[in-house]
């Protein structure tokens, strides 16, 4: 299948600071994206929907101006927690969409996740 | 919103035993997925179903399509305890899923 990468896999930050999250989408191009959030033992969470050149989609409750993303390229998709609380502390997954192909419907593939942890 | 509800939420058998897991939806479904996760990791695709009856097999896992594409199937023949995860479907434009299926198999 296909392989996105998300970067880094762990990160702990000070509470106040800021954090960005890479999403890539290492051999195919995908015009939309997708960042999930998980707590333990539950399911994803999704937090929003990346559209390549355009502004993101979030889902209710969620701060756009918390929770910033860009997708800058068909290729690249980033999430910056800005002014991280130890609430934010979670599982951050992404993941990208194949181009519609006519024949199969939208295939998904998923990064490997981002541990956030706020102290 | 297209909302999928998943069944059993947690399972645990014993190594060999078959089991069924459900994925369903008052929605009609252009396709669905399903993955498994494993703690600390990304969801990984199994398979993704796209015909109203459809059914595909994976080794000893079976994933079936409702006629009506409101629902489907995972069945697994012979757990082994490598099959240990969270089974998630997931569908709709904006790939929402279930709430998961969290399956035990112990040896």
């Amino acid at each position: 299948g296909a392989v996105v990468s998300q970067h880094p896999s762990r990160v702990i930050c000070k509470s106040g600071t800021s954090v960005k999250i890479e999403c890539r989408s290492l051999d195919f191009q995908a015009t939309t994206m997708f960042w999930y959030r998980q707590f333990p033992k539950q399911s994803l969470m999704l937090m929003a929907t990346s559209n390549e050149g355009s502004k993101a989609t979030y889902e209710q409750g969620v701060e756009k101006d918390k929770f910033l993303i860009n997708h800058a390229s068909l290729t690249l998709s980033t999430l910056t927690v800005t002014s991280a609380h130890p609430e934010d502390s979670s599982f951050y997954i992404c993941s990208a969409r194949t181009p519609f192909t006519g024949v199969e419907i939208y295939e998904q593939y998923f990064g490997p996740g981002t541990r956030l942890t706020v102290t | 919103t297209q909302l999928l509800e998943q069944s059993p939420q947690f399972l645990s058998i014993q190594e060999g035993e078959n089991l069924t897991v459900y994925c369903n939806s008052s929605s009609v479904f252009s396709s669905l997925q399903w993955y498994r996760q494993e703690p600390g990791e990304g969801p990984v695709l199994l398979v993704t179903v796209v015909t109203g009856g459809e059914v595909k097999k994976l080794k000893r896992l079976t994933f079936q399509f409702g006629d009506a594409r409101k629902d489907s199937s995972l069945h697994i023949t012979a757990a082994q305890p490598g099959d240990t995860g969270l089974y998630l479907c997931a569908g709709g434009s904006d790939m929402r899923f279930g709430a998961g299926t969290r399956l035990t198999v112990k040896p």
